[in-house]
């Protein structure tokens, strides 16, 4: 079983829809990103969350420290928000304060 | 405003050559990463660094190695590719600040590195 699950993995929605993309872990964490990638494209971090809930634009991010548990969440979808979003967290039980990935969620909104 | 810059982009290599992924950053990030992606996987942390002069493995280090002359820069060798290796590579870097927990713990991502062996 994978350390960061994220569901779904693939989402297809129609322009204007309300999106969640939900991340559960397993692990003790510091602090959690939700990051967008397009296809051939780089890696850009939408949000860090360490506790509560953070706001961008059309974009809010949610995290629940005791049910390790996080979601995403994209109001009035656009065809540009198509990517796929890649839930990570900060292991806080080393000294690398490496990632650990979800496998991501391959969003495409239809105009 | 730079951020990480990874080079090449592209790349195919034979079998058996080797190549260097070059990444600098210009944010004076103390911690370097190099991650691996590879299709339906979460991103693989190959090696780390925690400031000049420092390196470690990561989970998939066998076949690649890691130099950390200075802050800025943080290259990835790879001496003798092997298919296995045909992935995207990917540079990052972030701050920690000793003693302040969890302040500065957000990554910049380089563009990626395309590498394909044959």
């Amino acid at each position: 079983k994978n350390e960061v699950e994220q569901s779904p993995q693939n989402l297809t929605a129609q322009e204007g829809e309300f999106i969640t993309i939900n991340c559960s872990y397993s692990v003790g964490i510091s602090a959690l990103h939700w990051l967008q990638q397009h296809p051939g494209g780089g890696i850009v971090s939408l949000f860090m969350l360490s506790s509560g809930k953070k706001k961008h634009g059309r974009l809010i991010a949610t995290i629940n420290i005791q049910e390790k548990h996080s979601s995403l969440h994209i109001t009035a979808s656009h065809p540009r928000d198509s990517a796929v979003y890649i839930c990570a967290v900060i292991y806080s039980g080393g000294a690398t304060n490496k990632l650990i990935f979800g496998t991501g969620t391959l969003l495409a909104v239809q105009p | 405003n730079a951020g990480v810059t990874q080079t090449p982009k592209f790349r195919i290599l034979k079998i058996g050559q080797s190549m260097t992924l070059q990444c600098t950053q210009d944010m004076n990030h103390n911690y370097m990463y190099w991650y691996r992606q590879d299709p339906g996987m979460g991103l693989k942390l190959i090696y780390y660094s925690v400031g000049a002069g420092i390196t470690d493995k990561g989970e998939v280090p066998n076949g690649y190695n890691v130099s950390r002359s200075t802050t800025e820069d943080f290259p990835l060798r790879l001496e003798l590719a092997a298919p296995s290796q045909t992935s995207v590579y990917f540079c990052a870097s972030s701050r920690i600040i000793p003693g302040q927990g969890r302040a500065n713990y957000g990554y910049t991502f380089g563009s990626g590195t395309r590498l394909t062996v044959v």
